[in-house]
């Protein structure tokens, strides 16, 4: 199974900050990588597909990059409504994996 | 508009076989690439991909769980079925179904979760 470590775990940061997280996985997997958000009791978001195409509708803060093995989501200009928590996902190969998640909270 | 909706028991004794079911509108699982599948998170933890279903019938799921899981999917009802088997309480999680456009691509429209706890 390919291994997804999101880094870091939490973060604290304020309203307008500039907050980028980071994903690796333990092999390659091209581009096939997604970032979701979640907020407490809701289903997942997809915000980013194929390491950095911006689902329909995401705000243009978010950006996602990488390849191979390290991406990052980036998100500029942090709004009040974007403290949740932050999942990588690969769809390179089965079994899918999810990273363990990232929670953003406010500073 | 694309919705998707589970449905199903919310508490099983262990040992007992859940079966859950999507219930989707505003896309056809006939559609070339078009996959549904299932993820579930335990109360406070991360998320966990179960099962997957595509337009041409391939089922993909997790090694972990496979000899315990079928997916099967009614077209002619828009309909995806996962049964699980011989539940136990670490099962205990909310399920969620979810619509994969692509073998490349994320899920990009979910259902709203359903809880099922496992307890005696």
């Amino acid at each position: 199974d390919i291994q997804l470590t999101q880094s870091p775990s939490f973060l604290s940061a304020s309203v307008g900050d500039r907050v980028t997280i980071t994903c690796r996985a333990s092999q390659g997997i091209n581009s096939y990588l997604a970032w979701y958000q979640q907020k407490p009791g809701k289903a997942p978001k997809l915000l980013i597909y194929s390491a950095s195409t911006l689902q329909s509708g995401v705000p243009s803060r978010f950006s996602g990059s990488g390849s191979g093995a390290e991406f990052t989501l980036t998100i500029n200009s942090l709004q009040p409504e974007d403290f949740a928590t932050y999942y990588c996902q690969q769809v390179d190969s089965y079994p899918i994996t999810f990273g363990q998640g990232t929670r953003l909270e406010i500073k | 508009q694309i919705t998707l909706e589970e449905s199903g028991p919310t508490l099983l004794k262990p040992t007992q076989t859940l079966a859950l079911t999507c219930t989707f509108s505003g896309f056809s699982l006939t559609t070339s690439g078009m996959g549904v599948g299932w993820i579930r998170q335990p109360p406070g933890r991360a998320l966990e991909w179960i099962a997957l279903v595509y337009w041409d019938e391939d089922k993909r799921y997790s090694p972990s769980l496979k000899s315990r899981l079928t997916i099967t999917k009614d077209t002619s009802k828009n309909q995806v079925v996962l049964t699980m088997t011989n539940m136990d309480p670490v099962d205990t999680a909310t399920y969620y179904c979810a619509r994969k456009l692509d073998r490349g691509g994320g899920f990009d429209i979910w259902g709203q979760g359903t809880l099922v706890t496992v307890s005696s």
